[in-house]
């Protein structure tokens, strides 16, 4: 079965300084790997995916994360938080070719983002 | 482009009462998902339609929870009756090339 797994419940920041985001996955088979931001009372906002190539992937608002396959890792970072930031982010993980192949999304439990002035 | 619309926003119920939530996915998403997320919890997918074909519903608690997709464009979801533990965010979300497209939800609280 595919899982992931975000290690910490919450990440504090100073607005200015890089921040990182950890996630970490497990799948059978090859991944498809995503970054999701929820804003207070919003629905999840996609930010990047990771589908194959470059394993630095860009998304939205200067976001980028970085797929480590050996380390099944994919770490969300910013290289200057912006207070702005401040929302929970979800990582998730698609199973492309293992026994769960399919369009389900297996999400994390999330990382609330804390970026102070 | 519009995007997933949900409705009610909140619904506040008693345990045993029925309640159903509507979504209207984007024009032209074949595929509508169907997700649970409890306070403190990431997403937990219940349902996956195809145009108006059940993907997957393996986690989906049939005693109490339905869906449906007619014609293959709205859906509902329904909790009858509901149960406390039922008290949730339902999030709707369409799909098209590897992206999923969430609406804003529906916050049910259970009393």
């Amino acid at each position: 079965a595919q899982s992931v797994a975000q290690p910490e419940d919450q990440v504090n920041v100073a607005e200015g300084n890089p921040l990182t985001v950890k996630c970490t996955y497990s799948v059978s088979g090859n991944p498809y790997l995503f970054w999701y931001v929820q804003y207070p009372n919003r629905g999840l906002q996609f930010l990047l995916k990771y589908i194959t190539g470059d394993n630095l992937v860009k998304g939205s608002y200067g976001f980028e994360a970085e797929f480590n396959k050996s380390q099944t890792s994919f770490h969300l970072k910013k290289p200057s938080a912006l207070v702005s930031d401040s929302a929970l982010y979800f990582c998730a993980v698609r199973d492309v070719e293992g026994d769960n192949a399919g369009n389900m999304l297996t999400f994390g439990g999330g990382t609330r983002l804390m970026v102070k002035p | 482009e519009a995007g997933v619309a949900q409705s009610p926003r909140y619904k506040i119920i008693e345990k045993r009462q029925s309640v159903a939530f509507w979504c209207n996915p984007i024009s032209g998403h074949a595929t509508l998902y169907w997700y649970q997320q409890i306070l403190g919890q990431g997403p937990k997918l219940l349902i996956q339609f195809q145009n108006n074909g059940v993907v997957d519903d393996s986690q989906l608690p049939k005693d109490r929870f339905s869906a449906e997709r007619l014609k293959g464009v709205d859906s509902t979801l329904k909790i009858q009756p509901a149960k406390l533990e039922d008290s949730a965010v339902y999030l709707c979300a369409t799909n098209l090339y590897n992206e999923q497209f969430f609406g804003p939800g529906t916050r049910l609280t259970v009393l």
